[in-house]
């Protein structure tokens, strides 16, 4: 089975401008999550998308958006685009197995000057 | 929000050496789960424990949770160059994950 795949694997952005970056799950992985990753803060949640629904959300401004489609594939969107948004994003996705288990992407690194 | 700490936060240690790596927190999970993250990757799930008290071995790791499912520990016997990277616990409450501040382990040859 593939794994995660994400896409682009690196980025880099200048300040103000859009970023849409693109994650594909496992096959038969109904749910997407995505994370920020910095030295500073470590990995935080941003959403979770299950069956193209939003079903978690994390605490990260309303610039951060995403979306899923019914192939599960997932979609994240970040406007104006500011320094501190350069980071590693993980998208993961993840099936029911008597507990939910994630396996994660290599990730998408952003970098904004 | 429910925060898990990890520690230490640095583990630098010679090849051959053991470790315990903590993870520790205040709210209760139905489950803990721990990664392994390489450098420009994403992380790789170790092992899920589930119950309360419960000792799983992967080779030479040892993941214990704790009788109150808050905390838990990783132990690496004979550490090798191969076991660098950043460790992850994360409690998991139904289908919400909460990561751990992680470990970074070196182990020099």
């Amino acid at each position: 089975k593939a794994g995660v795949t994400q896409t682009p694997r690196y980025l880099i952005k200048t300040r103000g401008q859009q970023v849409t970056l693109s994650c594909s799950p496992i096959s038969g992985h109904r749910s997407v999550s995505w994370y920020q990753q910095t030295p500073g803060q470590g990995l935080q949640f941003l959403f979770e998308y299950f069956s193209e629904t939003q079903r978690n959300k994390g605490n990260f401004p309303g610039r951060f958006s995403g979306r899923q489609f019914s192939n599960s594939r997932s979609e994240m969107n970040v406007s104006t685009l500011e320094l501190g948004d350069s980071a590693l994003y993980l998208c993961a996705s993840s099936f029911w197995a008597g507990e939910y288990e994630q396996y994660f992407g290599p990730g998408t690194r952003l970098t904004v000057t | 929000t429910q925060l898990l700490e990890q520690s230490p936060q640095f583990l630098s240690i010679q090849e051959g050496e053991n470790l315990t790596v903590y993870c520790n927190s205040s709210s209760v999970f139905s489950s803990l789960q721990w990664y392994r993250q390489e450098p420009g990757e994403g992380p790789v799930l170790l092992v899920t424990v589930v119950t309360g008290g419960e000792v799983k071995k992967l080779k030479r790791l040892t993941f214990q949770f704790g009788d109150a499912r808050k905390d838990s520990s990783l132990h690496i016997t004979a550490a090798q160059p191969g076991d660098t990277g950043l460790y992850l616990c994360a409690g998991v409450n139904g289908n919400q994950f909460y990561f751990g501040t992680g470990t970074s382990l070196t182990v020099i040859p």
